[in-house]
């Protein structure tokens, strides 16, 4: 069974287009996470959510959206993507905010052309 | 902000060589988290420590959290070829968690 899941896997799309990138976990975790990595392999968090409620909004462009219509599914939507987008974005999930240990999911690859 | 740096950003070993990572907090952590990432794959858990001083060991690998807690290290003994990957620290505070720019491991057969 796959604990932290994320749909699709591969995303490529036209800069200026609008995307969705979900995620759920299976855990029975109450805080889920999105993380960007970029080529060099830095990898930052976007944001963080408890109970179904943001707890972390690190500096990202307000193009990016997170939603979380209950405790197991963290999506993230994007608009008007830009070149700088194209990355690898993991979710995770975690018992607990911060302290505990993180589940990351398979990534989802985004190719902005 | 809270800044963790991490090096070296690259190493390559041969196989039974030794590596260690090093990890540096600006601030004062309240713990700290590691990571091993797998070529094309996404990061695992592999250890918190909490305490100042604190060593924790799984097999081959040793974890430190140094005393003043701002730094830690991750020390492989004899490295194979399943060590392969880079590996991330991850520094906590009361409001952020943040991760190193991680070092990326190879290893030579």
């Amino acid at each position: 069974d796959t604990a932290v899941s994320q749909t699709p896997k591969y995303l490529v799309t036209q800069m200026g287009n609008d995307k969705s990138i979900k995620c759920e976990q299976n855990l029975g975790h109450d805080t889920m996470y999105w993380y960007k990595q970029d080529s060099k392999k830095f990898l930052k968090i976007m944001f963080s959510y408890n109970n179904k409620e943001l707890i972390i909004n690190e500096t990202v462009p307000n193009r990016f959206s997170p939603k979380s219509p209950d405790k197991a599914h963290l999506n993230l939507h994007i608009n008007s993507l830009e070149l700088g987008d194209s990355a690898v974005y993991f979710c995770a999930s975690s018992q607990g905010a911060l302290s505990y240990e993180q589940y990351f999911g398979p990534g989802t690859r985004l190719t902005v052309t | 902000g809270q800044q963790v740096m991490q090096i070296p950003q690259y190493q390559h070993v041969q196989e039974g060589e030794d590596f260690t990572t090093y990890c540096n907090s600006s601030t004062t952590l309240s713990n700290i988290q590691w990571y091993k990432q797998r070529p094309g794959g996404h990061p695992v858990f592999l250890i918190q420590l909490v305490k100042s001083g604190e060593v924790k060991k799984q097999k081959r690998l040793t974890f430190q959290f140094g005393e003043a807690k701002k730094n830690s290290s991750l020390h492989i003994t004899a490295t194979q070829t399943t060590d392969v990957g880079t590996y991330f620290c991850a520094g906590r505070t009361a409001r952020q968690l943040t991760f190193g720019s991680g070092t990326q491991l190879t290893v030579l057969p």
